[in-house]
């Protein structure tokens, strides 16, 4: 059984950083193109970044263009988020989802972490 | 960008009836398109992708359709546990996209 568990989330200022992380557990990571979708409190999903099975090709929301960096290290079985100059509008539950593919999601995304909550305030 | 419009933002269906409901893109998108239900709390489930393939383990009461711009998700007989919020969502174009959502509430 896939698992995907998210961590890192919590309350940051406007401004500040923050990693997130997605450690995936009974599936091969690299064979498996990952991506972070968000959503904020009350509101609809929001697709935020994606990233390959060997981590040579990603992809970005313009929403976060500039300010947040996915990347994976398949020998940990761990997917990032750094997300910098954080704004009240990044704050949100975010959870790390799995393609069925290696290099995109070209049947959607078919398991999903439990997502874990960023709140950017000051 | 490609804008997905899900109609219509709630509907109010009672248990054993059909329900349909509809996801229009603002440009082709092929069949590139899946539909996700969540529930309070949950993470969203993949429930077709491909416009018409069910995932795996997803009851075949919930069917797809559709093609280029207007697609379906249809739900032939409400269970209890269907009732949630509904999203479309294309991956022909980066940056992907959702739509806004279906409410499917007890009638």
């Amino acid at each position: 059984e896939v698992q995907l568990l998210e961590s890192g989330g919590g309350l940051v200022q406007p401004g500040k950083s923050l990693r997130l992380s997605c450690v995936g557990s009974g599936l091969t990571f690299s064979d498996y193109a990952m991506s972070w979708v968000r959503q904020a409190p009350g509101k609809g999903l929001e697709w935020v970044s994606a990233i390959s099975g060997s981590g040579g090709s990603t992809y970005n929301a313009d929403s976060v263009k500039g300010r947040f960096t996915i990347s994976r290290d398949n020998s940990k079985n761990t997917l990032y988020l750094q997300m910098n100059s954080l704004r009240a509008e990044d704050t949100a539950i975010y959870y790390c989802a799995k393609a069925d593919s290696k290099y995109y999601d070209i049947n959607g995304y078919d398991d999903w972490g439990q997502g874990t909550l960023v709140t950017v305030s000051s | 960008e490609i804008v997905m419009t899900q109609s219509p933002a709630t509907l109010s269906v009672s248990p054993g009836d059909r329900a349909t409901l509809s996801c229009r893109a603002s440009h082709g998108i092929n069949n590139n398109l899946a539909w996700y239900q969540q529930k309070p709390g949950q993470a969203p489930r993949l429930l077709i992708y491909g416009a018409s393939t069910r995932a795996t383990g997803i009851p075949a009461r919930f069917s797809g359709s559709g093609s280029g711009t207007e697609f379906s998700l249809t739900i032939s007989s409400l269970q209890s546990e269907d009732f949630a919020v509904f999203y479309c969502q294309q991956y022909n174009n980066w940056p992907r996209t959702f739509g806004q959502g279906t409410k499917v509430e007890i009638k």
